[in-house]
């Protein structure tokens, strides 16, 4: 099984700032099968990036996702308030799918 | 457009039974594979389950293996589990989505309560 950390746990910003989340997985992922979720108290899961880098379907151009191997990082480029929230890593290519404890963004 | 609805969640005993569902509409959905993911309260996410489109091939978690069944039926359009052997830590809410590039679309969950 691979597991993912995800760092910080938590990570207070204001808004405008930069955010940069970070998951390391515990063995090599096929980058085409690795994405992030952004999570909102009492809403389902929203997919924002899948193949490390490409975002989905009307997500803004201030989230970006990068890496490869076991390191991947996504960033926010300034957070709008909307933004704060818990993000999830995810590998989606290796049975058991497995997704990232989260990183909770939260005002500072 | 893509909408995923899941309904069956409500208070089971421990060791009891239960079938949730998932009902899609928006695309083609035997075309796609479908996965069931849970959250306890207060916690992270969890997948659960995944079946391909033609249903031929599925997966679980070593959580739920050998207790969870996923199936789907196409004609209509539905995604099925169903959770025997339930335990109190099977509480959760319970998500259907589907799996593309990514588990592109969500439903809103359908909340489990295994409790005496």
């Amino acid at each position: 099984e691979i597991v993912l950390t995800q760092s910080p746990g938590t990570l207070s910003l204001s808004p405008g700032e930069r955010a940069t989340l970070s998951c390391r997985a515990s063995q090599n992922i096929n980058s085409i099968y690795f994405a992030w979720y952004q999570q909102k108290p009492g809403q389902a899961p929203r997919l924002l990036i899948y193949g490390v880098s490409r975002r989905a379907t009307g997500i803004p151009d201030r989230f970006s996702g990068s890496g490869s191997g076991t390191d991947f990082t996504l960033t926010i480029s300034r957070l709008e308030p909307e933004d704060f929230a818990v993000y999830y890593c995810q590998q989606y290519g290796s049975s058991p799918f497995t997704f990232g404890p989260g990183t909770k963004v939260d005002f500072k | 457009e893509v909408q995923l609805l899941e309904s069956g969640g409500t208070l089971v005993q421990p060791g009891g039974s239960l079938r949730l569902s998932c009902a899609a509409s928006g695309f083609t959905f035997s075309s796609y594979a479908m996965t069931w993911v849970r959250q306890a309260p207060g916690q992270g996410l969890e997948w659960v389950s995944v079946i391909s489109g033609s249903g031929d091939s599925t997966y679980y978690a070593d959580s739920v293996k050998g207790r969870f069944t996923i199936s789907r039926d196409n004609s209509k359009n539905t995604l099925y589990l169903q959770l025997n052997s339930l335990r109190a830590e099977d509480t959760a809410a319970y998500y259907c989505a589907r799996k593309y590039s990514g588990f592109d679309y969500w439903g809103q969950g359908t909340l489990l309560t295994v409790s005496s």
